[in-house]
């Protein structure tokens, strides 16, 4: 079984609807991040979380909040979606200095 | 602030011919350097990575990088390149003060390999 799933894979939705990402990991890492991906600019950071208490924005995470339910789970919420959230979204994990990747979810906003 | 740049975005190699892709990192001091491969439809893999020693480290799948301190470079090698190589390339710093493990990614490099 994978150490980092994400679901769904992929997501169609509308303008303006609200939707929710998921990311679990058996890999028993504190830290967790929420990156975007764009053709041409590589991954951005939304949010990081060093462990259940601690929420921290990214480069850009205006649009996206987060949630920590537990040391293994850590959810990306888009409050109402827009079409240039239309991206490859990934979350990672980390103990100490190098991160681990889940497969990703493709979200196309129309 | 930090950046990193990948020069090129696209290359094509033959099979069996050797590869260089380039990383250009702007820091301050020395940062952690990784390389992640993602192939179509696959998360990032980390093929390397560098915190400090010898300059010149072994990966996963064959590929080797060498950090260069003088052209703030870490590039990512292999002698032979096999089709199934074929995917793209992120170069990724890290700030050795551990501002919460973040790393900052290059744009990435796409590679194409020719039978």
């Amino acid at each position: 079984d994978a150490d980092v799933t994400q679901t769904p894979r992929n997501r169609i939705t509308k303008t303006g609807k609200r939707i929710m990402l998921e990311c679990s990991q058996t890999k028993g890492h504190d830290r967790m991040y929420w990156y975007r991906q764009d053709p041409g600019l590589g991954l951005r950071l939304i949010y990081y979380s060093f462990d259940v208490k601690d929420i921290n924005k990214g480069e850009i995470s205006d649009g996206y909040s987060v949630s920590r339910q537990a040391q293994a789970k850590f959810s990306l919420s888009l409050e109402s979606a827009i079409p240039n959230q239309t991206a490859l979204y990934f979350c990672a994990t980390s103990e100490g200095r190098s991160q681990y990747f889940g497969p990703g979810t493709r979200l196309t906003v129309l | 602030a930090q950046s990193v740049t990948q020069p090129d975005i696209h290359i094509t190699v033959s099979e069996g011919a050797s590869l260089e892709l380039r990383c250009n990192y702007s820091y301050g001091a020395t940062p952690y350097l990784f390389w992640y491969v993602q192939s179509p439809g696959q998360g990032l893999q980390l093929l390397l990575k560098y915190f400090s020693g010898d300059t010149l480290v072994q990966g996963i799948k064959g590929f080797e990088a060498e950090f260069k301190r003088s052209q703030s470079s870490f590039n990512l090698r292999k002698p032979s390149v096999h089709w199934s190589d074929a995917a793209e390339y992120f170069c990724a710093v890290g700030r050795p003060d551990n501002q919460g493990g973040k790393l900052i990614f290059g744009q990435g490099t796409e590679l194409s390999v020719k039978p």
